[in-house]
């Protein structure tokens, strides 16, 4: 069965500091990758999206994921946070069924320190 | 442009009694998930809708949830005999069907006393 990881539930980093959150799947094909962020109080917005073309995606709010079949990673780095980009984020992966359903991750609360 | 819209936003409700919650999605979308999302927890799938019929409902907890879309448009999730642990934030999805991103509403956060 699918599964997505991700390590981490809690992450702190200081402002303009890189931040780096970490996604690890399972898919016995290769999958639709998604990494969402949700601000207090506000729903899911998507940052980006891997769907088998390059395997580095570029996202918005300067956001960007590497996908690695080799390591089942799709980890999320900006190379220097913003105290706005407090909030949730959360990986998931497209299920093989044929439904496109997703299967996420338990999310990871990014803290940005002044 | 309109996106995905649910409601209520919030309900209260004590146990035992039944709930609705609305979704309705982007305008064209064909493909309409529900998710749940309970406190300290990742989001879970519920039920997918393609047009009106709901091919997987496998991610229903149990017989007192049901769901029902209308018109290829609105969707209703039901409750009855809500408990305790029902309490969580539900989350409704759209899309244009496959692989194509799911745009999500803003939720509706259920409390049962």
């Amino acid at each position: 069965a699918q599964s997505v990881t991700q390590l981490g539930s809690h992450v702190s980093v200081s402002e303009g500091a890189l931040v780096l959150l970490r996604c690890n799947y399972s898919s016995s094909v290769p999958p639709y990758l998604f990494w969402y962020v949700q601000y207090p109080n506000q729903g899911l917005q998507l940052l980006l999206k891997y769907t088998s073309a390059a395997t580095l995606v570029k996202g918005i709010n300067g956001f960007e994921a590497e996908f690695k079949k080799s390591e089942t990673s799709f980890h999320l780095t900006k190379p220097s946070a913003h105290m706005r980009d407090a909030a949730e984020y959360f990986c998931a992966v497209s299920d093989e069924t044929g439904t496109y359903k997703y299967i996420f991750g338990t999310g990871t609360r990014l803290k940005v320190l002044a | 442009g309109a996106g995905v819209s649910q409601s209520p936003s919030n309900k209260v409700t004590e146990k035992g009694k039944d709930v609705e919650l609305r979704c309705d999605p982007i305008s064209g979308h064909t493909a309409l998930y529900w998710y749940r999302q309970r406190l300290g927890q990742g989001l879970e799938f519920l039920i997918y809708f393609q047009g009106n019929s709901a091919p997987d409902k496998s991610g229903l907890p149990s017989d007192r949830f049901s769901a029902e879309r209308t018109g290829e448009s609105v969707s209703t999730l039901t409750i009855q005999r809500t408990q305790q642990e029902d309490s969580a934030v539900y989350l409704c999805a759209s899309s244009l069907g496959g692989a194509n991103e799911q745009f999500f509403g803003p939720g509706t956060r259920l409390t049962v006393l």
